[in-house]
């Protein structure tokens, strides 16, 4: 079954202290990105990557790193995470990343609570 | 100003009613529009895309798209409870890599 999966699905942590929300996708896609969801803001790109090594910044990236050594792969990391990083989180994948009818599958969603 | 128009609502419809979600943007070198539905607890999914100006049509679903006056609209024809979630509308340009999304409309239809 063509998915994407995203661990943990729920995380509560404290100020300061470094998580890695993992994402994975078994459709081979070229493209990976993450987004935030925030009510009333919807879904903000943080970052993206077009494939292996190659990633850049979406719209909200400050706080947040990623990286894409593997093409199924795609973790993204909270160094020190702070409170106005709650919010909802989901990764998302797409074939190449360029044509508009692609499908783009996004995960599950990981909720994270930063107290 | 968002680049992206979207109101959160909520909307609330009798079952079989004709539902109107509306987006309006302010770039105008968006070329690719998209639509994706999100219930409760789960991730967005793509329910529609077009390309540039003109109308498409799926089933009960109808998106429409006019470039002059930077606006898109997705229309549900009756309605179910069954589409009851979130509406989200997407834009992309020509190569871009970025998509930008709506705030998402909240749906209920009622039984």
């Amino acid at each position: 079954e063509a998915q994407v999966t995203q661990n943990p699905r729920y995380l509560i942590t404290v100020t300061g202290k470094k998580l890695t929300v993992t994402c994975s996708q078994n459709m081979n896609h070229e493209y990976m990105s993450w987004y935030r969801q925030d009510p009333g803001l919807g879904l903000r790109q943080i970052y993206y990557s077009m494939n292996v090594e190659v990633t850049d910044k979406g719209d909200v990236p400050e706080g947040y790193k990623v990286s894409r050594k593997e093409k199924r792969n795609f973790p993204l990391i909270l160094e020190s995470p702070s409170p106005n990083q709650t919010s909802l989180y989901f990764c998302a994948s797409n074939p190449s990343g360029t044509g508009y009818q692609e499908t783009q599958y996004f995960g599950p969603g990981t909720r994270l609570l930063v107290l | 100003q968002k680049e992206v128009e979207q109101d959160p609502g909520p909307l609330s419809v009798p079952e079989g009613a004709i539902v109107s979600l509306n987006c309006t943007y302010s770039n105008s070198a968006f070329q690719y529009f998209m639509w994706y539905r999100q219930y409760s607890r789960k991730g967005p999914e793509l329910l529609m895309y077009t390309y540039s100006s003109g109308n498409k049509e799926d089933g009960r679903f109808t998106a429409q798209v006019d470039k002059s006056s930077k606006y898109i609209s997705l229309f549900i024809r009756d309605s179910q409870p069954s589409d009851s979630a979130t509406y989200l509308c997407a834009m992309r340009t020509t190569g871009g890599f970025k998509t930008i999304f709506g705030a998402g409309t909240r749906l209920f239809v009622k039984a």
